[in-house]
């Protein structure tokens, strides 16, 4: 365990749907994270919080959609996914720039 | 951030060292380097990080060579719950960017 929680941790979807991904983290971080690991590839950093402030958005399409309430809390909004967007969405969080602690993963699939 | 190169897989014995290499040749003074590993379909995990000095946990050691240009992450004792992909990154100081390559998958075999 991590202080890093994340549900569902398995999530089955059609491209149609709307569905949210949560992250929660109890380590007293400020800054938090979403990866997406597609199959074979390495991890790619989608956003970055810090103090409920997006810092880093690379690039991701608007189907993708993250919401930070708190420094607790992370979500990340889903609609009109594609089956490409099926992955191991991963969510971490850090003390400032400090070491960064990860969650176990929402294994989601697009159908 | 400065790329790192890593065996792209690696075997070792249960109860031995196991020794992980990477190259860092282009890292800069202010870089970090941090080593994580994943088990199949789980978050990576932190094991240890340094700037120049040797520094060791209860996980692992990591020796870093006095020019920085390399380092070695070393298991003292590899368990089968050692076998993951193991990540060494190099990350810019005060950076959030924590840039993920493809890892050296380690499996140890009983």
């Amino acid at each position: 365990e991590t202080g890093v929680t994340q549900t569902p941790r398995h999530l089955v979807m059609g491209m149609t749907n709307k569905k949210s991904l949560k992250c929660e983290q109890h380590l007293g971080h400020n800054a938090m994270y979403w990866y997406k690991q597609s199959a074979k590839k390495p991890l790619e950093l989608m956003f970055v919080y810090n103090f409920k402030e997006q810092t880093e958005n690379n690039s991701v399409p608007s189907r993708f959609s993250p919401e930070c309430p708190n420094s607790s809390h992370l979500f990340l909004h889903l609609h009109t996914l594609q089956p490409e967007d099926s992955a191991l969405y991963l969510c971490a969080s850090s003390y400032g720039t400090d070491t960064q602690y990860f969650g176990p993963g929402t294994r989601l699939t697009v159908l | 951030d400065a790329k790192t190169t890593q065996p792209p897989s690696m075997d070792c014995a249960e109860g031995r060292a196991a020794n992980l290499p990477c190259n860092h040749s282009t890292i800069s003074g202010n870089e970090y380097v941090y080593w994580y590993r994943q088990i199949h379909s789980q978050g990576p995990q932190y094991i240890i990080h340094g700037l120049k000095n040797n520094e060791t946990n209860e996980m692992a050691s990591l020796i870093i060579t006095e020019d920085r240009k390399s380092s070695t992450l070393i298991l003292p004792h590899a368990t089968l719950r050692d076998t993951a992909v193991y990540y060494c990154i190099v990350r810019v100081a005060h950076d959030y960017k924590l840039s993920f390559g493809a890892g050296t998958t380690v499996t140890v075999r009983a």
